[in-house]
């Protein structure tokens, strides 16, 4: 099972959107509306920021969306805080009943 | 809320193996799945294995089938990840997660393996 694609970093000043896309396959991402973000502060275990596409837990922000095309989910960040510079995974159940971890993307906030 | 408190830092000789526990607090330890991540150092994430306490059934990456045993003991509410015959490469943190409906909402602190001679 091969890491879902991610692009390595992305940027924006305060108060600006950015987006951060997953690619996978049929046989994950886009077969199931079981995908998952997670946010890392160097040194931090992740924390779950949208699960299930587009759901957030209790006590995350709502400038934080996810959505998905295709084989393609993106998680979008509005109103970029400095606080949000971490480092973001997507996950993705698969048709092998395991799940995949996309590649990791920075998020720098200039 | 579930909390999830992991073993202390390990340091390995190649090819020996390691045991790495998950303590889980809060919740009911029977109504979740455990899953394993690692993290080799400046890497990304790494799903490894789970398992499902209340049935005792167990399952891996592909790349981790062999060498990878995750266990779990109900009466104590702890998950094991126990990973044999280890190189280098196996250098990372490992994290246990709490896993319900295909999301992880808790983790471990984390346990760094050191492989070296």
């Amino acid at each position: 099972q091969s890491a879902l694609t991610q692009p390595p970093s992305v940027s924006g000043s305060p108060g600006q959107s950015v987006t951060i896309s997953c690619t996978g396959t049929s046989s994950d991402v886009g077969s199931y509306n079981r995908v998952s973000w997670y946010q890392q502060p160097p040194g931090t275990a992740p924390k779950l920021m949208i699960y299930e596409v587009s759901n957030r837990p209790s006590g995350v922000p709502d400038r934080f969306s996810g959505s998905k095309s295709g084989n393609t989910a993106s998680l979008t960040i509005s109103g970029l805080q400095a606080e949000d510079e971490a480092d973001y995974y997507c996950s993705s159940y698969t048709s092998s009943s395991t799940y995949v971890f996309g590649t990791g993307t920075k998020v720098t906030v200039l | 809320q579930v909390q999830l408190v992991q073993s202390g830092a390990e340091v390995k000789k190649p090819g020996s193996s390691v045991k790495v526990s998950c303590k889980a607090s809060g919740g009911t330890f029977s109504s979740y799945a455990i899953s394993w991540v690692r993290q080799a150092p400046g890497q990304g994430l790494e799903w490894m294995g789970r398992i499902i306490p209340i049935l005792g059934i167990a399952n891996y990456a592909q790349k981790f089938q062999g060498r990878v045993t995750i266990t779990a003991d109900k009466s104590t509410s702890t998950a094991y990840m126990e990973l044999s015959s280890l190189r280098s490469e196996d250098t990372a943190v490992y994290y246990c997660a709490s896993e319900r409906g295909h999301h992880y909402d808790y983790w471990g602190q984390g346990t760094l393996v050191t492989v070296s001679s």
